[in-house]
């Protein structure tokens, strides 16, 4: 199994760029959700869901959207990029309400 | 969002024992985590705690939980220069695919 995995690793994008920042995991899993690490803190929650076909906004849902048509892919869309939204940008699954997260490698945005 | 506090850095002599603390403030925890990043890296799980637990040992890794005090410990023995990165406690009710919440992570300088 590969796990996890998110492309691309790094990017950098101009204000008011748009981009999606792909995830998928090959396990299986149910849940997928997206945080985003800021320099110094503790990771937060963008969105998540709870199946294909089914999302829900985290902590820090604006300037995001995302989509869930399949079971493996949960790719995450920024609009209209901002400085704010410079930050690493961290996929994770699980296979059930509770149970452990297995995170993706990372992928650090740049917004200039 | 519940908070969970650690202090941000910590350096210790390899062959050293460290210990990463880790405080949260929500009672109805059910998990505990324990996550690793290495530099430009995911996040690794290391290890869990099920919250009617006191202590879990994993090989070098020991956890320690006071339930009462809301205190969470990582310790590791023998460090070596490879366990340098930052390691993130993370808790969570297990009630909600949103419900888990990270500390702002720990970062242990290992020093031949």
């Amino acid at each position: 199994n590969a796990g996890v995995t998110q492309t691309p690793k790094f990017r950098i994008l101009k204000i008011g760029q748009s981009m999606t920042l792909q995830c998928a995991q090959d396990m299986n899993h149910n849940y997928m959700y997206w945080y985003r690490q800021d320099p110094g803190m503790g990771l937060k929650l963008i969105y998540y869901s709870v199946g294909a076909g089914i999302t829900d906004k985290g902590e820090v849902p604006n300037g995001y959207n995302v989509s869930r048509s399949t079971t493996e892919d949960f790719p995450l869309r920024l609009e209209l990029a901002a400085p704010s939204q410079t930050s690493v940008y961290f996929c994770a699954s699980s296979s059930g309400l509770g149970d452990t997260q297995y995170f993706g490698p990372g992928t650090r945005l740049t917004v200039l | 969002g519940e908070d969970v506090e650690q202090s941000l850095f910590l350096s210790v002599r390899e062959g050293d024992s460290s210990v990463i603390n880790c405080t949260y403030t929500d009672s109805s925890s059910t998990y505990l985590y324990w996550y690793k990043q290495e530099p430009g890296a995911g996040l690794q799980l290391l290890t869990y705690i099920f919250s009617n637990m006191d202590m879990k040992q994993d090989q070098r890794l020991t956890v320690l939980l006071n339930k009462k005090d809301k205190h969470l410990s990582l310790r590791i023995a023998d460090t070596q220069t490879g366990d340098s990165a930052i390691y993130f406690c993370a808790e969570s009710q297990g009630t909600g695919a949103n419900n888990l919440f990270f500390g702002t992570g720990t970062r242990l300088t290992v020093i031949p």
